[in-house]
């Protein structure tokens, strides 16, 4: 079994301000993971994923997470932020041997000038 | 873009009556996903098809039900609509033809109110 724990509901900000968005998760086995950003009434894109290989992975949008296995963590980061990140955030993780993903609730980021 | 497109995008319907929302895809992914997403709780697993007539439940399946008969389209049935299964429900697909990505790719959702 696997589960996600997003720290932090919501974050609010200043613009250009950094970030940090706050991701744990537990699983027995190996895993992927994913954020995944939703912006109001749309469906989710995905932001960055790690597979295998370098912990610190770069995403769309300026955005970049760190993988960090001995404290299952996978927090998404942004130096400088702009009103236009105002969205929900989601970290996932998958098991390399299953074909589903779990989802944490989901951070609401609030980007404000 | 994934290709993915669902249908009805919004219904309203009424305690007890049948439902069926469509989640299509264009480009032969074998991996198809239902969830519904309600506030505070993310987004949960419902039902998953990992081929032609091939499904398995989620963390929510209790009264929903699915179907997969052809690779491009996904059913997903609620069989006696109930208020608590007002949400938005996403389907989503996984991979890119001819290798596997693991990420999924979201469509637009369907808005669906029981009342």
């Amino acid at each position: 079994a696997q589960s996600v724990t997003q720290l932090d509901s919501q974050v609010p900000v200043f613009e250009e301000a950094p970030v940090e968005l706050r991701c744990n998760y537990s699983s027995s086995v190996s895993v992927y993971l994913f954020w995944y950003v939703q912006y109001p009434n749309q469906g989710l894109q995905l932001l960055l994923k790690y597979l295998s290989g370098s912990t610190l992975v770069k995403g769309i949008n300026g955005f970049e997470a760190e993988f960090n296995k001995s404290q299952t963590s996978f927090h998404l980061r942004k130096p400088s932020v702009h009103i236009s990140d105002t969205a929900e955030y989601f970290c996932a993780v998958s098991s390399t041997n299953a074909g589903k993903s779990t989802f944490g609730d989901g951070t609401t980021l609030t980007v404000k000038p | 873009d994934a290709g993915i497109t669902q249908s009805p995008r919004h219904k309203v319907t009424e305690t007890g009556t049948p439902v069926t929302l469509r989640c299509h895809q264009t480009e032969n992914h074998r991996y198809m996903y239902w969830y519904r997403q309600d506030p505070g709780h993310g987004l949960r697993l419902i039902h998953y098809s990992y081929g032609v007539k091939d499904t398995d439940k989620g963390e929510v399946s209790d009264g929903y039900s699915v179907s997969r008969s052809k690779t491009e389209d996904f059913l997903l049935t609620l069989e006696s609509a109930t208020s608590s299964q007002t949400s938005v429900y996403f389907c989503a697909i996984r991979g890119t033809s001819g290798g596997e990505t693991y990420e999924q790719y979201f469509g637009p959702g369907t808005r669906l109110t029981v009342t």
